[in-house]
């Protein structure tokens, strides 16, 4: 089983400031995505990173893939209230993908 | 993608008893689906994959007697927690991936409140 760490567990932070968050592994996965998970809801996928050194925007939203396919960022500027959630990034092995623990995200107004 | 519906989105039973909960592909074709097990705050803990006229496929650990899943059709997979304890309370979450690089595409959730 291919292990996916995330960190911060936790972050809180006020409206207009930046965060970034980190998922790594010991392991090189074929793909990795980021998806946001709001409370009661299932998790909606942000972006998929395939390639080493790959750079992907979604607005406020920058994501990166580390050269050797083990690591990736999330990194939200200028945060507002409608981004607080549960970021989750899996990882595809196969068929199947392995998530993360998850890094719980609050954006105070 | 693939837009995905789950049914119930709450569910309160008794203990012994059986739940079913339905997963539904609207608008993809899906010879595949997940099902995931959440904790408060945690992560998703697939539980087996759901595989289209053919047996599912468990993770290790997940009692394939206790959680039935069926996948009759190519648009719906279900999943029946028997004798149902409140230790199986949990929030049950559904899956297709169309296949390109693995993405996942989820249902809403069954928040599953056994007492």
């Amino acid at each position: 089983t291919q292990l996916l760490e995330q960190s911060p567990q936790f972050l809180s932070i006020q409206e207009g400031e930046n965060l970034t968050v980190y998922c790594n592994s010991s392991s090189v996965f074929s793909s990795l995505q980021w998806y946001r998970q709001e409370p009661g809801e299932g998790p909606v996928l942000l972006v998929t990173v395939v390639t080493g050194g790959e750079v992907k925007k979604l607005k406020r939203l920058t994501f990166q893939f580390g050269d050797a396919r083990k690591d990736s960022s999330l990194h939200i500027t200028a945060a507002q209230p409608g981004d607080t959630g549960l970021y989750l990034c899996a990882g595809a092995d196969d068929y199947k993908l392995s998530f993360g623990a998850g890094t719980t995200v609050t954006v105070r107004a | 993608g693939a837009v995905v519906s789950q049914h119930p989105s709450r569910v309160i039973c008794k203990s012994g008893t059986s739940v079913k909960i339905e997963c539904r592909s609207l608008d993809f074709q899906a010879t595949t689906m997940f099902w995931y097990r959440q904790f408060p705050k945690q992560s998703l803990m697939l539980m087996a994959t759901s595989n289209e006229g053919s047996k599912a496929t468990y993770e290790q650990g997940v009692e394939k007697d206790k959680f039935l899943i069926n996948h009759a059709s190519l648009t719906l997979s279900t999943l029946t927690v028997t004798s149902a304890h409140p230790e199986d309370s949990s929030f049950y979450i559904c899956s297709v991936s169309t296949g390109y690089n693995t993405e996942a595409f989820f249902g809403q959730g069954t928040r599953l409140t056994v007492v």
